[in-house]
């Protein structure tokens, strides 16, 4: 299986701040790498597909790169809405989760 | 406008069984690939499974932890997806989401989810 690790688990921001969040994969994924947002008590949200592309009506604040085997998602300006747990998840073959990053006040 | 509504869920003790079913709305069901995801509480996200459309012949895929103790299956003509569980574990506990792959493609990127169901396995 492949192993999703995401870095950090947890980070302390503020509106306006950059913030960015690394998912790394034990083998090469290609580019098959998801970033979805959830917040408490909701169901997750699809955010950045296929590693750079942003979903259909999310903010452009939000942005995704990389491929094999190394990932970055970024929010430029953080929002108060955007504090929630971001996960990344792969499905090279299965899919796979990360663990989740907390970003909070 | 796309829906997805999960039922089912409640609490049933350790070995016990239980159908999770998943009402789809607002796109082509039968055109779709459909997964489910689950969430233990205050845990992350873990995928459960995932089943192709009739069409492309059904395929169905497991994640390990739930192989051989749960099945997927769909009815077309209800436009219903349904998740059958047998052998309820206390690590089964969890809120159960299903959810679309986005483009109706069997690559598992999860556009829409559903409110979730909550299953508690415990005596």
């Amino acid at each position: 299986d492949i192993q999703m690790t995401q870095s950090p688990s947890s980070l302390s921001a503020s509106v306006g701040d950059r913030v960015t969040i690394t998912c790394q994969a034990s083998q090469d994924i290609r580019n098959y790498l998801n970033w979805y947002q959830q917040r408490p008590g909701k169901a997750p949200k699809l955010l950045i597909y296929d590693a750079s592309n942003l979903e259909t009506g999310v903010p452009s604040r939000f942005s995704g790169s990389g491929s094999g085997t190394h990932f970055t998602f970024t929010i430029s300006s953080l929002q108060p809405e955007d504090f929630a747990t971001y996960y990344c998840q792969e499905y090279d073959s299965l899919p796979f989760f990360g663990p989740g990053t907390k970003v909070d006040i | 406008e796309v829906q997805l509504v999960e039922s089912g869920g409640g609490l049933v003790r350790p070995g016990g069984s239980l159908r999770l079913s998943c009402a789809a709305s607002g796109f082509i069901f039968s055109d779709a690939s459909m997964s489910w995801v689950r969430q233990a509480p205050g845990k992350g996200l873990e995928w459960v499974g995932r089943i192709k459309t009739t069409t492309d012949g059904g395929t169905i895929d497991y994640a390990a932890p739930v192989q051989g103790r749960f099945t997927i299956s769909r009815d077309d003509s209800k436009n219903t997806l349904y998740l059958q569980m047998k052998s309820l574990r206390s690590e089964d506990t969890a809120v159960y989401y299903c959810t679309t792959h986005r483009g109706y493609s069997w690559g598992s990127v999860f556009d829409y989810w559903g409110q979730g169901t909550l299953v508690t396995v415990s005596s």
